[in-house]
């Protein structure tokens, strides 16, 4: 079946530093995907997203990339901060199939 | 706070019971989702209504029933659960059906016995 996944269930970063979070997808007719934020406790929280006729949208501190070639998802976290601490999931729309598969995620920790 | 609020936050439920989760959202957006979010499995969608109207209904058993009475509130009725239906049910809310930039509710956690 069709799966988004994260390549590592958890990443640990020093303050300040850059964090990469990647996710594979293997739905080639995805042509919409998110990238959310889950603090515990919490409900997910938006962060980008990014449609199929693009491969690099930055927002404020996050980039994410897009290679369709390899159906590879990233978000780049900019100087990571301890309030960055959280599990992060991807997410990938096939609208003309109208599916959405939502990734495992990967729990980015910052050490002060 | 997101805007969208969710009762109750905890529940715990017999098999034989009937009970009702509500979502309401002050963000004045026309489409809201119901989510199912198990412990180590990746978000499902459940349910999707945009304008008041299902428009997306992903293989869900018939014991969980939503109802959308209006824009602004959400409602998944429960009955007849399974012990595998413990989870943390997320509602959400967005402008437009489908966009990723939802408004998620802090959800229910929802134990069945």
């Amino acid at each position: 079946g069709e799966s988004v996944g994260l390549h590592l269930p958890t990443l640990s970063v020093q303050e300040g530093d850059n964090s990469i979070i990647n996710c594979a997808y293997s739905n080639s007719a995805s042509d919409y995907f998110i990238w959310y934020k889950q603090e515990s406790g919490k409900g997910p929280q938006f962060i980008i997203d990014i449609r199929s006729n693009m491969d690099k949208r930055q927002g404020q501190r996050v980039t994410v990339l897009l290679n369709k070639t390899v159906k590879h998802l990233s978000l780049q976290i900019a100087a990571t901060q301890p309030g960055d601490s959280a599990v992060y999931f991807c997410a990938e729309r096939d609208t003309n199939a109208g599916k959405s598969t939502f990734g495992d995620g990967t729990t980015l920790t910052v050490k002060p | 706070e997101t805007g969208v609020t969710q009762t109750p936050r905890h529940l715990v439920m017999g098999m034989t019971n009937k009970k009702s989760l509500k979502c309401e959202q002050h963000l004045g957006h026309n489409a809201m989702y119901w989510y199912k979010q198990s412990a180590k499995k990746p978000l499902e969608l459940m349910f999707v209504y945009s304008l008041e109207e299902r428009v997306e209904n992903n293989s869900v058993p018939s014991r969980f029933s939503p109802e959308c009475p209006n824009s602004s509130h959400l409602f998944l009725h429960l009955h007849t659960l399974q012990p595998e239906d413990s989870a943390l049910y997320l509602c959400a809310s967005s402008q437009g059906a489908y966009r990723g930039e939802q408004y998620f509710g802090p959800g229910t956690r929802l134990t069945v016995t």
